[in-house]
């Protein structure tokens, strides 16, 4: 089945904290992870992405990392800041990145408090 | 280099109505996707396609929706005889095809939202 589990759906920080989203996928046959971050009324945009050849990415203050034995994957956010508040979306390939389907998780909205 | 553009960014129909969503990927994107999105809700995938080709159109509902990407122009998503359910953000993706074969990443548009009074 084609299923992304995203938790937790809300989460408040205080500035300069960390943050983690966690998902977990069912396809097996998943190889591409991409993680989005939604402003409200803007597009879905991508900020981080990791493919299953590897475990870990990182890119300055954000890092994903990625357990396909388990299957499950996680955003982490360093060093908050109240910017960074939006929805976030994990996502998840159904079947390999040829296909091109996205199967997302529903969302988890963070809040940086100043 | 312009990202992907969708227009209308609002889109105002009757029921019974039909609405057309139209989409150009970036340059040099030979991929277009379709995502449905509903108020505090994910996106959820409806259809996929190259130029002049539906790929996948599995999260397409069978009947009033259609998709094209024709040789020239933008792609398209028409929804015939619209109804209040079809009230929703939708969302339009790009991305190119790597030498590998696997697909690039997908960059989404600014969306078009959709009321139907």
């Amino acid at each position: 089945g084609e299923n992304v589990e995203q938790h937790p759906s809300t989460l408040s920080v205080q500035e300069g904290d960390s943050a983690v989203i966690k998902c977990t996928y069912s396809d097996s046959a998943s190889n591409y992870f991409p993680w989005y971050k939604q402003e409200l009324g803007k597009r879905p945009q991508l900020i981080i992405d990791i493919r299953s050849n590897v475990g870990e990415k990182k890119d300055q203050r954000i890092a994903v990392t990625l357990n396909k034995t388990a299957k499950h994957f996680s955003l982490h956010i360093t060093e908050t800041q109240p910017e960074d508040s939006a929805v976030y979306f994990c996502a998840a390939t159904y079947g390999s990145s040829n296909t091109g389907k996205l199967i997302f998780g529903q969302g988890t909205t963070l809040q940086v408090k100043p | 280099n312009a990202g992907v553009m969708q227009n209308p960014r609002h889109l105002v129909r009757r029921r019974g109505q039909e609405a057309r969503l139209r989409c150009s990927p970036m340059k040099g994107h030979s991929h277009v996707y379709w995502y449905r999105q509903l108020p505090e809700e994910g996106l959820k995938f409806m259809v996929y396609l190259q130029k002049e080709n539906i790929i996948d159109e599995s999260g397409m509902p069978k009947e009033r929706f259609s998709a094209e990407f024709p040789k020239e122009g933008p792609s398209i998503l028409r929804i015939q005889q619209v109804v209040r359910g079809d009230s929703a953000a939708y969302f339009c993706a790009s991305s190119p095809a790597k030498r590998t074969g696997a697909l690039g990443p997908q960059h989404f548009g600014d969306g078009t939202r959709l009321s139907i009074l």
